[in-house]
């Protein structure tokens, strides 16, 4: 069975500095890896994703995230983190099946500091 | 862009009512799923549907039935609201050729009293 584990509930960085949020999976194939984002009261978007291919992606809003496989990790990057990247952040690991019955895991809540 | 709408943003219901949520993606997807969204617990996924009159249960179905006659719409039901299932209550939309980028929708907060 696939699963995510998100190690941080909650992170404080300040304006303008870098932020790294880490994401485990387990998964016994090559997985389908996703980052999505939450703001207050919204439902999720998606920032990128991971198929095959080159390991570093690029997303939108200035993110991107690593596959390391050696390591089951899928962290997600962002070099000067602003004011409105406060939300919630979710990665997700798919299986590509018909049903795309991903699992989600339980979320890093960022906050930013002025 | 993909839309995904869901009826209502919020929602206050009382036990033992029954409770429809609705949902509409504008994009031809023909996989749609219902998740329910809780503190600490991330999504769980409550049902899904690859095409019209089909749906499987997810990990969380008790309590919760689905209905899906048109290929852009799909219904939760609550058959009997209790006051566990206030939630947030999120639908998502997906391609089969891309089944696991999924689009969500803004999400409904029920609160059942």
């Amino acid at each position: 069975a696939q699963s995510v584990t998100q190690p941080d509930i909650h992170i404080t960085v300040s304006e303008g500095a870098s932020l790294e949020l880490r994401c485990n999976y387990s998964y016994g194939a090559t997985p389908y890896l996703f980052w999505y984002v939450q703001s207050p009261g919204q439902g999720l978007q998606l920032l990128l994703k991971y198929f095959s291919g080159d390991t570093l992606v690029q997303g939108i809003k200035g993110f991107e995230a690593e596959f390391k496989r050696s390591q089951s990790s899928f962290n997600l990057r962002k070099p000067s983190v602003h004011w409105s990247d406060a939300a919630e952040y979710f990665c997700a690991v798919g299986a590509n099946t018909n049903a795309g019955k991903s699992t989600f895991g339980d979320g890093t809540t960022l906050t930013v500091k002025p | 862009d993909v839309k995904v709408t869901q009826s209502s943003r919020y929602l206050v219901k009382r036990t033992g009512e029954k409770v429809f949520l609705e949902c509409v993606q504008d994009m031809d997807h023909e996989n749609m799923f219902w998740y329910r969204q809780d503190p600490g617990l991330g999504l769980r996924l409550i049902y899904f549907s690859y095409d019209v009159k089909m749906k499987e249960k997810g990990d969380i179905p008790e309590g919760y039935s689905v209905s899906r006659e048109k290929k852009e719409r799909f219904s939760l039901i609550l058959e009997s609201a209790s006051t566990n299932q206030t939630s947030m209550y999120l639908c998502a939309s997906s391609l089969v050729a891309a089944p696991d980028t999924q689009y969500f929708g803004p999400g409904t907060r029920l609160t059942v009293l």
